[in-house]
Formats: C-alpha cells, structure tokens, sequence
C-alpha cells in the first residue's frame, strides 16, 4: 500500500480550543477520506474529498484535498470533550480499492 | 437506517479453533471489504468483493478465507487461529471504489 503520513500523532488540548491535523503522501491520490475512530469501535466517516482543492465542512469540521493531490488536512474548531477520539485520514489511488490509512492522531480534550 | 452490521461484536475462539466472522449490509454497496486492525495500529485490508469476484491482497495469510453468498451478506472465515490473529476486524463497503465507504463497528477476536 501506499505510505501516508499523518501529523501530529497525538494531540491534548483544551475545550474550545481549535485542532488541526494532516496527511501527506508520496502519491497522487484521487481520494481522501477522514475518519474518526472511538474505542471497541468501527471508524466513522467524517468527511469524503473527491476533488483536488475541494474544501468541505461537516459542523465544525472543516477539511480539504491539496491541489497537489498528495495531501490533506482536517481541522476541528471550537473542541469540545465528546471530540476525544483517533482520527485517521484515508485515501486511495487510481489502480487500486484498499484504503491506504494514515497512523492515526489521537485527539485528547480537557474540560 | 442503512449500515454495515457485524455480528457477533465480541468473538472468542480457541487456538486452531476454525471461527466465521459475519458481515451484512442495507446499503447495497457493490463492494465489501474485510479489514484487520491491532492494537494501536491502522486498518489493513486483507481482500475485497467486487460484487462476486474476489480480490485477495498479495499479503493476506492462506489462513483468512472469505465468502459472499449475495449482495448483503459476506463471511470473514479464520481456518486456523493463531494468537497472532487476535484483532479487531473491520467490514465495510463502497459503490464502487470510494463512494460512500462505509465501516461496520467491527467484531474483536479474541484467541485462547
């Protein structure tokens, strides 16, 4: 699989503060997807980028597909405590189906 | 609402002990995966269905074998466990290759 490699890899803020993480690759890829993983359970699909430079928000998420197709970054305003969690970015390129994963940052946030 | 469900959440099987994970979807998504992550560690893909034709990655251990009876359903079978086998596996499916891959919440074997 292709190599992502997502920054930072851990991160412990305080509520209300802002979030930014990102991944970065040495391949084009033609999609990117975020994912937020809680314990004992599947990752759930923040959002979905089809498009290079396609800058997207899902409530307080915000993300956006490089136009050099080779990175991503994810940002969370306004943190609050239920925000606590892994966050894996994904992608996949032209020839193949599996997601390549980024190693995931885990998101820590004190009242 | 529509979901990938995996079933059981919580398997224990015995070393050796043949176990069948199993996967069902409401999306009716052309593609189903299974995928194994370990501790601390990102989701790898062990194969795919691309409606019934299967797609094994080059890395995926004789040991892991899968089935797609239809659409909806598909089975993760573990011939043999090993310890080294304990993980949470992950279904999950897309129309086609991205759109709207969607994970199910997984079932964590256990090996004894």
């Amino acid at each position: 699989g292709q190599q992502l490699n997502q920054s930072p890899q851990s991160m412990f803020i305080q509520e209300g503060e802002d979030v930014s993480m990102n991944c970065t690759s040495s391949s084009i890829f033609n999609t990117w997807l975020w994912y937020k993983q809680d314990p004992g359970e599947g990752p759930v699909l923040l959002i979905a980028l089809y498009k290079a430079g396609e800058l997207t928000s899902n409530g307080r998420l915000t993300a956006q597909f490089g136009i050099t197709r080779k990175d991503s970054f994810l940002n969370i305003s306004a943190s609050i405590p239920s925000d606590v969690g892994i966050y894996f970015c994904a992608g996949t390129v032209l020839s193949g189906y599996a997601l390549n994963f980024g190693k995931g940052t885990s998101l820590l946030v004190t009242p | 609402d529509a979901m990938v469900i995996q079933n059981p959440r919580y398997q224990v099987t015995q070393f050796g002990k043949p176990v069948t994970l199993s996967c069902s979807q409401t999306l009716n998504h052309n593609v189903m995966y299974w995928y194994q992550q370990k501790s601390s560690q990102a989701p790898k893909l062990l194969f795919h269905y691309y409606d019934k034709d299967f797609n094994n990655e080059a890395d995926t251990p004789d040991n892991f074998q899968s089935r797609r009876p239809n659409t909806s359903f598909c089975f993760l079978d573990i011939r043999s466990p090993g310890l080294g086998d304990a993980a949470m596996y992950l279904c999950a499916t897309s129309m086609d290759r991205v759109w709207g891959y969607t994970f199910g919440s997984g079932t964590r074997l256990t090996v004894v």
